[in-house]
């Protein structure tokens, strides 16, 4: 069954201006992790918060995770035409046999118009 | 170097059909994956190999089987293929860690379409 759930949908911003997606799931997780997949393209590997991190930072990247409301956000700074893609958020759970799967969410598509 | 490369990249075949997706990692990783991905980006995973052995079976018609000859290759063939199965499966490798899975590393993706 599908974990996690991205919001919005869709997102679109001016180059330069900063993104926030935010990330839903639904049962207790060992790490969450965010990917970006380009058009026609695989996933790539963004970042990895544990548990029990809190917050996370990779050069314009920040992820937050509120593991109390079971969440998580991406916050893209000063984005980049470069920036388009959809991005997603994936959920490696605690529970026994699940630990090496991750469970992606629906994604967001963000579009940054130059 | 790519790191994790599947084959084809484009597949059109007929309904009824029979094919196969390859895929291969010189990562030296232990764990590989198929996912499927859906004309509205729902990624799904349909199976998992750690060293050769199956650990994830979704529930996955059993049209489609996974087969692994080795650590560093895991190919699915698909039998009578089906309208439905037109998306785009996406091969992934990772190291196994002791506590939740880590860094998935993923092919460019093979998009099947079956008419």
């Amino acid at each position: 069954s599908q974990q996690g759930e991205e919001d919005p949908q869709a997102l679109s911003i001016q180059e330069g201006e900063n993104a926030t997606m935010n990330c839903s799931y639904k049962t207790s997780i060992n790490n969450l992790q965010w990917y970006r997949q380009n058009s026609g393209r695989g996933l790539v590997h963004l970042i990895l918060i544990r548990s029990n991190e809190r917050e996370k930072h990779s050069g314009r990247l920040r992820v937050t995770l509120d593991t109390s409301k079971k969440s998580s956000s991406l916050l893209i700074t000063a984005s980049r035409a470069a920036d388009t893609a959809s991005y997603f958020c994936a959920t490696a759970g605690r529970a026994s046999g699940s630990a090496r799967q991750l469970t992606f969410g629906s994604g967001t598509q963000l579009t940054v118009l130059p | 170097d790519t790191a994790v490369s599947q084959t084809p990249k484009y597949l059109v075949t007929q309904m009824g059909n029979d094919k196969s997706i390859k895929c291969e990692q010189n990562l030296g990783h232990d764990t590989m994956y198929w996912y499927k991905q859906d004309s509205k980006k729902f990624l799904k995973i349909m199976f998992s190999y750690n060293n050769k052995e199956l650990i994830i079976n979704e529930t996955v018609p059993n049209r489609f089987s996974p087969k692994s000859p080795d650590k560093a290759h895991l190919n699915l063939h698909i039998n009578s293929l089906e309208l439905g199965d037109s998306a785009v499966y996406f091969c992934a490798s990772s190291q196994g860690s002791s506590g939740g899975a880590g860094e998935l590393f993923f092919g460019e993706g093979s998009r099947l379409t079956v008419l």
